[in-house]
């Protein structure tokens, strides 16, 4: 089985601040992780994903997200945030053998000016 | 390349009509995927199809719920009669790669929402 949890439905930060949104999973197996991202009035579109390989990843528009096993997380960080990147967020795994991706709640960023 | 694409955007209907939604998934993609977000809830799976054949159809909610695809190319979801409990946000993807569908993901069109009163 697997599952996302994704903490905080709503973040809200500051222009320029740090942007952390935060995701654990659960999965018997090695995951693939992902983070989308719907902005309004459209689909969903992937920023980043983990597979195997180097545990930090980076993604479009300088978000990067790092693999911890030992912590079964999968967080989305951004070191300065945009106007531009107030949207929701969805963590998402998929373990081997399943060929579906579980999502999170999502998190709906709101950027402050 | 065109994208996933879905149609209709928006649909409202009233309580015990007929509603079908239709996917165009990116073409040569064998792998398509229908999801559904209730309001405010996660994203879930609905079903699979690899090619016109039906890989997995566990997210199926009940036998309202009629999802064809005839030739493995476009894909549409039927629900007959709708319910008011079926209001929410129906997404369709499609990959080369069934398995977390590959480099890119999951393409994922920009959704139908459906609203039944």
């Amino acid at each position: 089985a697997q599952s996302v949890t994704q903490l905080g439905s709503h973040v809200s930060v500051s222009e320029g601040a740090l942007v952390l949104l935060r995701c654990n999973y659960s999965s018997s197996v090695p995951p693939y992780l992902f983070w989308y991202v719907q902005y309004p009035n459209q689909g969903l579109q992937l920023l980043l994903k983990y597979t195997t390989g180097a545990t930090l990843v980076k993604g479009i528009n300088g978000f990067e997200a790092e693999f911890k096993k030992s912590e079964t997380s999968f967080h989305l960080t951004k070191p300065s945030a945009h106007m531009s990147d107030a949207a929701e967020y969805f963590c998402a795994v998929n373990s081997g053998g399943y060929q579906k991706v579980t999502f999170g709640t999502g998190t709906k960023l709101q950027v402050i000016p | 390349e065109a994208g996933v694409t879905q149609f209709p955007s928006h649909s409202v209907i009233e309580k015990g009509q007929t509603v079908t939604l239709r996917c165009d998934p990116i073409s040569g993609h064998d792998n398509l995927y229908w999801y559904r977000r209730v309001m405010g809830k996660e994203i879930k799976f609905l079903l699979h199809f690899v090619k016109e054949s039906k890989q997995d159809e566990s997210g199926m909610p009940n036998n309202r719920f009629l999802a064809e695809r005839t030739g493995g190319t476009y894909s549409t979801l039927k629900v007959q009669p709708a319910e008011l409990e079926d209001s929410g946000v129906y997404f369709c993807a499609s990959s080369q790669d069934s398995l977390g569908g590959g480099p890119d993901g999951y393409t994922f069109g920009s959704g139908t929402r459906l609203t039944v009163v």
